[in-house]
């Protein structure tokens, strides 16, 4: 089983509407990442989280600190938000600022 | 504009040379650089972690003296691969984390290798 698990690996949707990604992890972390990577390959970091709820725009993610678990949600889609989301987690040892990265999740946004 | 700079973004190279990726942060200091790969459709595959002024810190099963990494400076830390082969072409990507404790973190645009 994988430290971080993302569901679901693939999703389509019609523009407009309310998307979530879920990410579990098994470990001790001291910090989650939400990255979005388009496909000319660049990779942003959109939210690091630690607890609670961040919201950037139409984006929105969120931590539950004791069920290991964290949710990206985006509202109104659009096509140009089609790309693969990874969820990325550090760990809580300290000094250890190497990622464990979750498989990825392919969005694909249709007009 | 970029944070994290990383250059050539696309470069081909015949089968036995060396090729040299570089990782810049632009506007901050970074003692600890990463470097990634990343075949098709998969994640992130750690390679390395790159120390300024001290030896890289290889992961598992990736060979150092294929893949040399040089941190000179606190704004470059630079991947060869030396002696390339086909099964070296790959995405390549660096990211840097600025701020110990704010945990900032930027990727590069990444570095396309085909190796013919």
């Amino acid at each position: 089983k994988n430290e971080v698990e993302q569901s679901p690996q693939n999703l389509t949707a019609q523009e407009g509407e309310f998307i979530t990604i879920n990410c579990s992890y098994s470990v001790g972390i001291s910090a989650l990442h939400w990255l979005q990577q388009h496909p000319g390959g660049g990779i942003v970091s959109l939210f690091m989280l630690s607890s609670g709820k961040k919201k950037h725009g139409r984006l929105i993610a969120t931590i539950n600190i004791q069920e290991k678990h964290s949710s990206l949600h985006i509202t109104a889609s659009h096509p140009r938000d089609s790309a693969v989301y990874i969820c990325a987690v550090r760990s809580a040892n300290f000094g250890n600022e190497k990622l464990t990265f979750g498989t990825g999740t392919r969005l694909t946004i249709i007009p | 504009g970029a944070v994290v700079s990383q250059h050539p973004s696309r470069v081909i190279c015949k089968s036995g040379t060396s090729v040299k990726i570089e990782c810049r942060s632009l506007d901050f200091q970074a003692t600890t650089m990463f470097w990634y790969r990343q075949f098709p459709k998969q994640s992130l595959m750690l390679m390395a972690t790159s120390n300024e002024g001290s030896k890289a810190t290889y992961e598992q099963g990736v060979e150092k003296d294929k893949f040399l990494i040089n941190h000179a400076s606190l704004t470059l830390s630079t991947l060869t691969v030396t002696s390339a082969h086909p099964e070296d072409s790959s995405f390549y990507i660096c990211s840097a984390t600025r701020g110990r404790w704010t945990g900032e973190l930027f990727f590069g645009e990444g570095s396309r290798l085909t190796v013919l």
